[in-house]
């Protein structure tokens, strides 16, 4: 039972443009939801979260957009860079849980020049 | 520096062996987990513990066993390895109960032959 889905698998998108990763999850107890970056043989690496009271964070150039009733968040890059090519990981975690993240399968995003 | 060092980086061995991987932080943190990413990148939280104290145990075979020496080291020990293990392990370290990002290692690539 797959509680938080990506359901891209990959995503390709031009330097310059907005990417934007979508990011699904069913348990409505979640109340804080992350976005991971993970290079290959690195570790993922922490990019920007948002809490359940809000409906939008925003960091330079990634803004994570959260849709409590849609059980549904986003995260946009923009302009993406050829740098932001790898594997971003949506996590979620609920209070009381010990911190504990639940983990999306992931979406590789190729910015192309 | 680095943050949540973990080693080894590769493990190759086989079957039936016993290995250890290990795992320190420097970022005072009272939390510690184990991450499994398997073939299909899906990463699954295995174990967490706080202030030494076992506090999150999925459903891991108990050919697992954590150790946590003190509150900046959680080292995991695998009894009679199986093929079904090869996978990269993520150590991982955070505030319980606090919304914050948790921050990983770099993994270890277990490879049981």
């Amino acid at each position: 039972d797959q509680q938080v889905k990506q359901n891209s698998p990959s995503l390709s998108v031009q330097e310059g443009r907005i990417s934007i990763l979508n990011c699904d999850y069913t348990n409505s107890m979640f109340d804080y939801f992350l976005w991971y970056k993970k290079y290959p043989a690195e570790g993922p690496t922490f990019l920007i979260s948002i809490s359940s009271i809000k409906d939008k964070n925003e960091d330079g150039r990634f803004t994570v957009f959260l849709n409590k009733s849609a059980k549904h968040l986003s995260l946009h890059i923009v302009p993406s860079q050829p740098g932001d090519s790898a594997v971003y990981f949506c996590a979620a975690s609920l209070t009381g849980g010990g911190n504990k993240l639940t983990f999306g399968t992931g979406t590789q995003l190729k910015v192309e020049l | 520096d680095t943050a949540v060092s973990q080693t080894p980086k590769y493990l190759v061995t086989q079957m039936g062996n016993d290995k250890s991987i290990k795992c320190e932080q420097n970022l005072g943190h009272d939390t510690m987990y184990w991450y499994k990413q398997d073939s299909k990148k899906f990463l699954k939280i295995m174990f967490s513990y706080n202030n030494k104290e076992l506090i999150i145990n999925e459903t891991v075979p108990n050919r697992f066993s954590p150790k946590s020496p003190d509150k900046a080291h959680l080292n995991l020990h695998i009894n009679s390895l199986e093929l079904g293990d090869s996978a990269v392990y993520f150590c991982a370290s955070g505030r319980k109960g606090a919304k914050s990002p948790l921050h990983f290692g770099n993994g270890t690539r277990l490879t049981v032959t």
